[in-house]
């Protein structure tokens, strides 16, 4: 069926370095996404949203790219902080409600 | 910003007891409120939607007897586990919005765990 998924589970990256979070999607009329943070023991924060019509948005540290082509979006996160350290989403609008997929946990080390 | 408040954050109970987790909108009105479960290491599940003055909808399995919801008025919703068994024990979260799902904000979670 039509889902929002990821392709990494973990992922573990040194304080500084830039992090990289994948996520594909199978609807290709979907035209809205968002990318959320959940930090452990807490509900999801809003990070970024992009809409289809652009291919890249920018925010504070954080960059989202869509490629309509290959069905996929990515967030990235620049000079990673141990504060960075949390579960990322990705999600779409379907139907009535918000459609998550699995997550990535990103994981600085100093 | 819109604040989303959950409460209690966290709730031990018996086995074969009910428990109320309340979500409120403090700063805005909220057409329609979510309930999602989270087990560990897993993605949010749409339990239930939920609008003001209407009965919920449940999504597919969510058996609606057992998770009773009630969306009283646009700032209050609240979600109750009837005869509660350990495998309800899971992550619960609420979000609320204002109108388009888009614009929806996420309560803080209620840790249940089921003994």
């Amino acid at each position: 069926g039509e889902s929002v998924g990821l392709h990494l589970p973990t992922l573990s990256v040194q304080e500084g370095d830039n992090s990289i979070i994948n996520c594909a999607y199978s609807n290709s009329a979907s035209d809205y996404f968002i990318w959320y943070k959940q930090e452990s023991g807490k509900g999801p924060q809003f990070i970024i949203d992009i809409r289809s019509n652009m291919d890249k948005r920018q925010g504070q540290r954080v960059t989202v790219l869509l490629n309509k082509t290959v069905k996929h979006l990515s967030l990235q996160i620049a000079a990673t902080q141990p504060g960075d350290s949390a579960v990322y989403f990705c999600a779409e609008p379907q139907k009535y409600a918000l459609n998550f997929g699995k997550g990535t946990s990103l994981l600085v080390t100093p | 910003g819109a604040v989303v408040s959950q409460h209690p954050s966290w709730v031990i109970c018996k086995s074969g007891t009910s428990v109320k987790i309340e979500c409120r909108s403090l700063d805005f009105q909220a057409t329609t409120m979510f309930w999602y479960r989270q087990f560990p290491k897993q993605s949010l599940m749409l339990m239930a939607t939920s609008n003001e003055g209407s009965k919920a909808t449940y999504e597919q399995g969510v058996e609606k007897d057992k998770f009773l919801i009630n969306h009283a008025s646009l700032t209050l919703s609240t979600l109750t586990v009837t005869s509660a068994h350990p495998e309800d024990s899971s992550f619960y979260i609420c979000s609320a919005s204002r109108g388009r799902v888009t614009e929806a904000f996420f309560g803080q979670g209620t840790r249940l765990t089921v003994v």
